[in-house]
């Protein structure tokens, strides 16, 4: 198993620009997340989907998309990029979200620059 | 809302000694907590969760819900215990997402 993959690894971006963020499981886990990181603020929930077709909002949405069209697949979408959208963004997925399944796989992080 | 702090951007100690890192949440309902572990070059991966009651790498961690406190604790630190630590909260209830610190950077000097 790959686990989760992301890519790409690092980006630079134009402000303005859009750009899509992918992120893929082959765990057939349920559960699938969106994080960014920002230095002194820990991790925080962007987007999350808890099946095929089913995504809600989580602390910091605003200037991203999601979609969940199939099981593997969980991508982001930045339609105009801000120089506020800095930042390492993880994927991580889980079984389930219900206790004892949900422990969430991480994948290995996008640093996202915008200039 | 929940929210999880983590007062302790970096602890460090020599190896041998204990380590207690430093978690306090804030949920009015009954949360389950967890401690992530990032060490370098590596993924973000989960070290324990209080449900299970278990110790991991010489960790442990009791849920003290009259402090509404997670701290984790080992009694004589590793080098290889360096990393990066985040407290995670998730509700028992709704959308269940996870709440993380800020996290704390344990260095155990040789």
């Amino acid at each position: 198993n790959a686990g989760v993959t992301q890519t790409p690894k690092f980006q630079v971006l134009k402000t303005g620009q859009s750009m899509t963020l992918q992120c893929a499981q082959d765990m057939n886990h349920e559960y699938m997340s969106w994080y960014r990181q920002d230095p002194g603020m820990g991790l925080r929930l962007i987007h999350y989907s808890v099946g095929a077709g089913i995504t809600d909002q989580g602390e910091v949405p605003n200037g991203y998309n999601v979609s969940r069209s199939t099981t593997e697949d969980f991508p982001l979408r930045l339609l105009s990029a801000a120089p506020s959208q800095t930042s390492v963004y993880f994927c991580a997925s889980s079984y389930s979200r219900h206790p004892l399944r949900n422990e969430q796989f991480f994948g290995p992080g996008t640093r996202l620059t915008v200039l | 809302a929940q929210r999880v702090t983590q007062p302790e951007k970096l602890l460090s100690v020599f190896k041998g000694a204990p380590v207690e890192l430093k978690c306090n949440y804030s949920y009015s309902g009954s949360p389950e907590l967890f401690w992530y572990v990032q060490y370098s070059r590596q993924r973000l991966q989960l070290l324990l969760r209080h449900i299970s009651r278990e110790s991991i790498k010489g960790f442990t961690a009791d849920l003290n819900k009259g402090e509404t406190s997670f701290h984790l604790k080992k009694p004589f630190a590793q080098e290889e215990d360096s990393a990066m630590y985040y407290c995670a909260l998730s509700p028992n209830t709704g959308r269940r997402a996870l709440t993380f610190g800020s996290g704390t950077r344990l260095q155990v000097q040789p």
